[in-house]
């Protein structure tokens, strides 16, 4: 069964540095998500992509943040200066259709940001 | 605003006893709800959503309009039930999902 691919597992970076989350949807999938979990609190929305553009944000999602998918297989999530409170497991996901009635999302494995 | 609330943290059940897991949600129109189990080390998936109206793995939901709530129920637990249950709701938002904070069910011999 096809499933959404996260990497790293685990990044640790200091403050203000880039990084560079990187996700692998399902191939057919055409909708595509970025979510975080800071350590014990709930799973928060940051933002959704489609045909190449930012369907929605969060207040979250702000300037530091960027999303793009560089090729037909990668979907990023780029940290451009990177803050303690951005310590948080990060989970991509994908979905066949979306819109208003969000079809199922698929969710990676997460990817673990420690920020020094 | 939407929000999602799910009032137990923690929910310890001995195995064969029933399991109903509480989520209440706050929004103006139509929602489709979902709940989504997270097994030790693995990813979330989804369990089931509510205009599927389907039994997975014998859990069940039904949506209360009346009530604001969308509980998870299973008549007999079994060891493998022990996960976090994430309660979810997509409104408007184009693909977005709200989640509540999570239940962990333990689920003891």
């Amino acid at each position: 069964e096809p499933e959404v691919t996260q990497t790293p597992s685990h990044q640790v970076t200091q403050m203000g540095q880039e990084v560079i989350l990187r996700c692998v949807p399902i191939s057919n999938h055409l909708y595509f998500y970025w979510y975080r979990q800071i350590l014990g609190q709930k799973v928060e929305f940051l933002v959704s992509f489609y045909n190449n553009e930012i369907s929605e944000k969060s207040e979250i999602f702000d300037d530091q943040f960027s999303v793009e998918r560089p090729d037909g297989s990668n979907f990023t999530l780029k940290i451009r200066s990177t803050k303690l409170e951005d310590s948080a497991m990060y989970f991509c996901a994908s979905s066949a259709a979306g819109g208003p009635r969000t079809d199922t999302q698929y969710f990676g494995p997460g990817t673990r940001l420690t920020v020094l | 605003a939407q929000r999602v609330t799910q009032p137990e943290k923690l929910l310890s059940v001995f195995k064969g006893a029933p399991v109903e897991l509480k989520c209440n949600y706050s929004y103006s129109g139509s929602p489709e709800l979902f709940w989504y189990v997270q097994y030790s080390r693995q990813r979330l998936q989804l369990l089931l959503r509510h205009i599927s109206r389907e039994s997975i793995k014998g859990f069940t939901a039904d949506l209360n309009k009346g009530e604001t709530s969308f509980h998870l129920k299973k008549p007999f637990a079994q060891e493998e039930d022990s996960a976090m249950y994430y309660c979810a709701l997509s409104g408007y938002s184009w693909g977005k999902l709200q989640f509540g904070a999570g239940t962990q069910v333990v689920v003891t011999p």
